[in-house]
C-alpha cells in the first residue's frame, strides 16, 4: 500500500493567493523529505530537501521565500507556494527517503497545482 | 553535475513483444539507479533499485541491469501488455556530499497495442 501521501491531489487557486501542500510518511518516521516539481511532458526536478527540525536546503534557483517548507514532524513536511503566479501551474511530488541502506525513496501520488 | 539521459523518448510496440529502454548517465559516483513508472497525472512506482554494487536485479517480467563504469543501465521488459503502458523514469543517487539526492532523466513514454 501507499507509504506516502499528499493532499491535496490538485488544487486550483486564484494569482496572488498561497497554497499549502501535505506530505504525510505514513509508514515510517521521516527525518528527510523531498520536494519535486514536474512540468508537463519534462522530468522531475528536485526543488528542496525537507529536514525535520531544521531549515530545508533548497536547490539552486528555487526562491526560499516563495516555496516555503515546513517539516515540524517526523511524519510531516509541508509545501506552501506563496502569492501564486500562473507559472508555478505544476505537479508537485514528495518523496520520503530511508534511512540508511538503499536510500531508496518512496513517492506520494502527487498534487497539480493549477493558477489562474 | 550529473545529467541522465533516456533513450528513446518514446517508444510503440504491439502486445506480446520484448523491448529495452536506455538510460545513461554522465558521472559514475552513484550510489543506486533506480527505475520508476508513472502514469499519467499520477506519482511514481517504484520498480527497481540497483545498488552501485550489483549488476543487476529483476522483478517479475522486469529485468534492470547496471554498468557503472560506463554509466549505462538497460530496463528490459519480457512479453509487454497493454497494462504496461507508461512513461518509465531512470533516477541516479549521487553518492558523497550530495545529500544522496535523485537526478531523474526525461523518461520513455511507452504505448503497447493490444
Amino acid at each position: 500500500g501507499a507509504v506516502v501521501s499528499q493532499h491535496p491531489s490538485w488544487v486550483i487557486c486564484k494569482s496572488g493567493t498561497s497554497v499549502k501542500i501535505e506530505c504525510r510518511s505514513l509508514d515510517f518516521q521521516a527525518t528527510t523529505m523531498f520536494w519535486y516539481r514536474q512540468f508537463p511532458k519534462q522530468s522531475l526536478m528536485l526543488m528542496a530537501t525537507s529536514n525535520e527540525g531544521s531549515k530545508a536546503t533548497y536547490e539552486q534557483g528555487v526562491e526560499k521565500d516563495k516555496f516555503l517548507i515546513n517539516h515540524a514532524s517526523l511524519t510531516l513536511s509541508t509545501l506552501t507556494v506563496t502569492s501564486a503566479h500562473p507559472e508555478d501551474s505544476s505537479f508537485y511530488i514528495c518523496s520520503r527517503r530511508l534511512a540508511g541502506g538503499s536510500y531508496e525513496q518512496y513517492f506520494g501520488p502527487g498534487t497539480r497545482l493549477t493558477v489562474t | 553535475k550529473q545529467e541522465v539521459t533516456q533513450i528513446p523518448a518514446a517508444l510503440s510496440v504491439p502486445e506480446g513483444e520484448n523491448l529495452v529502454l536506455n538510460c545513461s548517465f554522465t558521472d559514475s559516483a552513484i550510489y543506486n539507479l533506480q527505475w520508476f513508472r508513472q502514469d499519467p497525472g499520477k506519482g511514481l512506482t517504484s520498480l527497481l533499485l540497483i545498488q552501485s554494487s550489483q549488476r543487476e536485479q529483476t522483478s517479475g517480467r522486469l529485468n534492470a541491469s547496471l554498468d557503472k563504469s560506463s554509466g549505462r543501465s538497460t530496463l528490459y521488459i519480457a512479453a509487454s501488455q497493454p497494462g504496461d503502458s507508461a512513461t518509465y523514469l531512470c533516477a541516479v543517487t549521487d553518492s558523497g556530499g550530495s545529500n544522496y539526492k535523485l537526478t531523474f532523466g526525461k523518461g520513455t513514454l511507452l504505448t503497447v497495442n493490444p
